[in-house]
């Protein structure tokens, strides 16, 4: 039972546009969303995060929005650089300490 | 050194070989996580522990044996291993309580099965 997905596997955007990556989710105990960004040969990191009481949470270039009655969010990346290009991992948890629930991974590419 | 150290970096193994994955974590992190990753997947939790006690087993093969000798290493013991077991294994650290945005990951083992 996949509780978070991530449907594309691939997306590919030219420098300076904007890139969005989704995610779905299936547990409505999820209360708080992170997304992680991974370059090849390294361990994941976290981009930035958003809790179940705000839909929306910018830093810089990314952005999340949550929409909770869709069970849907989604990270936008404005303008998308080349060193974006990454594999980017939605993930998920219900309640504080409890654990995360990865996405399968969506990778971005952004073409100069 | 800081953050989520891994070693080794790359290790290719025969079916019939014991080896072990090292984590190492500087951060005063008090849990400790497997995750497996292979293509096209999800990352896959394999153990958890909190307070240096394992808290969480998801069915994973007993061909993995998992240790956490104190709140900054963590091992997984590796034998008669399958080529289906080929992947990255990433360690993980965060703090047991509050929002997990902590999760600090190391670089990976890149693991081969022969």
């Amino acid at each position: 039972d996949q509780q978070v997905k991530q449907n594309s596997p691939s997306l590919s955007v030219q420098e300076g546009r904007i890139s969005i990556l989704n995610c779905d989710y299936t547990n409505s105990m999820f209360d708080y969303f992170l997304w992680y960004k991974k370059y090849p040969a390294e361990g994941p990191t976290f981009l930035i995060s958003i809790s179940s009481i705000k839909d929306k949470n910018e830093d810089g270039r990314f952005t999340v929005f949550l929409n909770k009655s869709a069970k849907h969010l989604s990270l936008h990346i404005v303008p998308s650089q080349p060193g974006d290009s990454a594999v980017y991992f939605c993930a998920a948890s219900a309640g504080s300490g409890s654990r995360l629930t990865f996405g399968e991974g969506t990778q971005l590419t952004v073409n100069p | 050194e800081t953050g989520v150290t891994q070693t080794p970096r790359h290790l290719v193994m025969g079916m019939t070989n014991k080896k072990s994955l090292k984590c190492e974590q500087h951060l005063g992190h008090n849990a400790m996580y497997w995750y497996k990753q292979s293509a096209k997947k999800p990352l896959e939790l394999m153990f958890v522990y909190s307070l240096e006690e394992r808290v969480e087993n998801n069915s994973v093969p007993s061909r993995f044996s998992p240790e956490c000798p104190n709140s900054s290493h963590l091992f997984l013991h590796l034998h008669t291993l399958q080529p289906e077991d080929s992947a990255l294994y990433l360690c993980a650290s965060s703090q047991v309580t509050g929002y997990p945005g902590g999760y600090t990951f190391g670089s990976g083992t890149r693991l081969t099965v022969v």
